[in-house]
């Protein structure tokens, strides 16, 4: 089992539509989460960071996060094809722990 | 900008050889981090150190080693260079005290290709 899953997508998503990215974690003591969106040819960017049981938005970004069910996705309103990109989910388990990313999705908004 | 900085941006060697890669970490950023990305697949990660010290390590050989400097500058060296070897390979800083994000933030990488 990985220790962060993503579906690899992709996922294509009308402009100004709701995307909506998924992860799941197995390490039960985790404690930080956070979304990264790479452009093609780039280095991950960080989006969103989430620490407690809900949701966090910023702007056009919310993450939710539910640890009971080990859960995390980001959902991203109003979709631009500027948002075309693969996000990755990360997870980090402790202070000093390393952070664990998955595999990614590639999101396509098409006009 | 996220004043991580890497160098080369690119590199190509043959099977066998040797290569160093550089970090210089975001100033107030004490933590250093490596990771592997193959083309399609997410980072994944090789060690970290720690004020100079490895903390934490994935699933690479012993002919992937590191460095961290005073300074918290880093460096990644790969020995017996292998096919596989050919990645992005992504520098990444962050803070470790308590009470900090522990979030990372990307160099823009070193390609290197191993022909």
């Amino acid at each position: 089992q990985k220790e962060v899953e993503q579906n690899s997508g992709p996922l294509s998503v009308p402009e100004g539509a709701i995307a909506s990215l998924n992860c799941t974690y197995s390490d039960r003591v985790s404690q930080s989460f956070f979304w990264y969106r790479q452009y093609s040819g780039k280095s991950p960017e960080l989006i969103m960071s989430i620490y407690s049981n809900g949701d966090k938005e910023d702007g056009r970004f919310t993450a939710q996060l539910n640890k009971a069910s080990q859960y995390v996705s980001l959902l991203i309103r109003d979709s631009q094809p500027s948002d075309s990109a693969t996000y990755l989910c990360a997870v980090k388990a402790g202070m000093a722990s390393k952070i664990i990313f998955g595999s990614g999705t590639r999101l396509s908004i098409r006009p | 900008e996220t004043g991580v900085t890497q160098s080369p941006t690119h590199l190509i060697k043959t099977r066998g050889q040797q290569v160093t890669l550089r970090c210089s970490s975001q100033s107030g950023h004490n933590t250093v981090s490596w990771y592997q990305q193959a083309l399609g697949q997410g980072p994944q990660f090789i060690f970290q150190y720690y004020r100079e010290e490895e903390n934490g390590r994935g699933n690479f050989p012993p002919r992937f080693s590191g460095l961290q400097f005073p300074n918290y500058s880093s460096e990644l060296n790969v020995n017996a260079l292998e096919l596989d070897d050919s990645a992005l390979y992504l520098c990444a800083s962050s803070a470790a005290e308590q009470g900090s994000s522990g979030k990372l933030f990307f160099g823009s990488g070193t390609q290197l290709s191993v022909l």
